[in-house]
């Protein structure tokens, strides 16, 4: 069965750092890729989705991936984060079945 | 507004008693969803729907059930069976209709507590 793999749990940063976190799957053939939001007290939202074409896609709030198809990433990444950043993040998979599998989430805090 | 509602968003229950979480969606999406979040695992798929009167079993279903009679609505039953039934749960939808991607669209999520 597919899984997805986010090594950092929690990762604590300070404003204007960069960020980078790490998505891996297990899945030989063709996927769908996306990273998910979910601000405190908020609902989960997409940050940014691959499907084909360019492997570096953009997203909202200035977020950016890049999908290694040889390494089975999908690392996030973002120059310089904000307060505002602070929120828990999650690497979905699809892989044709027609529903996601999710990380295990990584808890971002960003202090002023 | 279009959008996902769950209700209600917290719940409280008994010990061996059935409880029934509702989802509606009027973003007129084919398909529909629940998941379960538990800090530290993420989100886990219990049951999807891609049309009315079907639905698939995702990863945990046991312990739950899910009827899909109205495009709108997929509510899920939280039974007795259920070893552990206290956690977050999500509903999503999605457009589905082969579209090559899957993108789903989240409700606020009910938090369910069982004493």
């Amino acid at each position: 069965a597919q899984s997805v793999s986010q090594h950092n749990h929690h990762v604590i940063l300070s404003e204007a750092a960069s960020l980078e976190l790490g998505c891996n799957y297990s899945y030989g053939g063709t996927v769908n890729l996306f990273w998910y939001v979910q601000y405190p007290g908020q609902h989960l939202q997409l940050l940014l989705k691959y499907f084909s074409g360019d492997p570096l896609v953009k997203g909202i709030k200035g977020f950016e991936a890049e999908f290694i198809k040889s390494k089975f990433s999908f690392n996030l990444r973002k120059p310089s984060v904000q307060w505002s950043d602070t929120a828990e993040y999650f690497c979905a998979v699809d892989t044709g079945r027609r529903a996601l599998t999710f990380g295990s989430g990584t808890r971002l805090q960003v202090q002023p | 507004d279009g959008g996902i509602t769950q209700s209600p968003k917290y719940l409280f229950r008994k010990e061996g008693q059935n409880v029934t979480l509702s989802c509606e969606q009027n973003l007129n999406h084919d398909a529909m969803y629940w998941y379960r979040q538990d800090p530290g695992q993420g989100l886990r798929l219990i049951y999807y729907s891609q049309i009315v009167n079907d639905f698939q079993k995702g990863d945990i279903a046991e312990g739950y059930s899910v009827s899909r009679e109205k495009k709108e609505s997929f509510p899920l039953t939280v039974t007795s069976a259920q070893k552990n039934p206290t956690a977050f749960y999500l509903c999503a939808s999605s457009i589905d209709q082969g579209v090559s991607y899957n993108e789903q669209f989240f409700g606020p999520g009910t938090r369910l507590t069982v004493l």
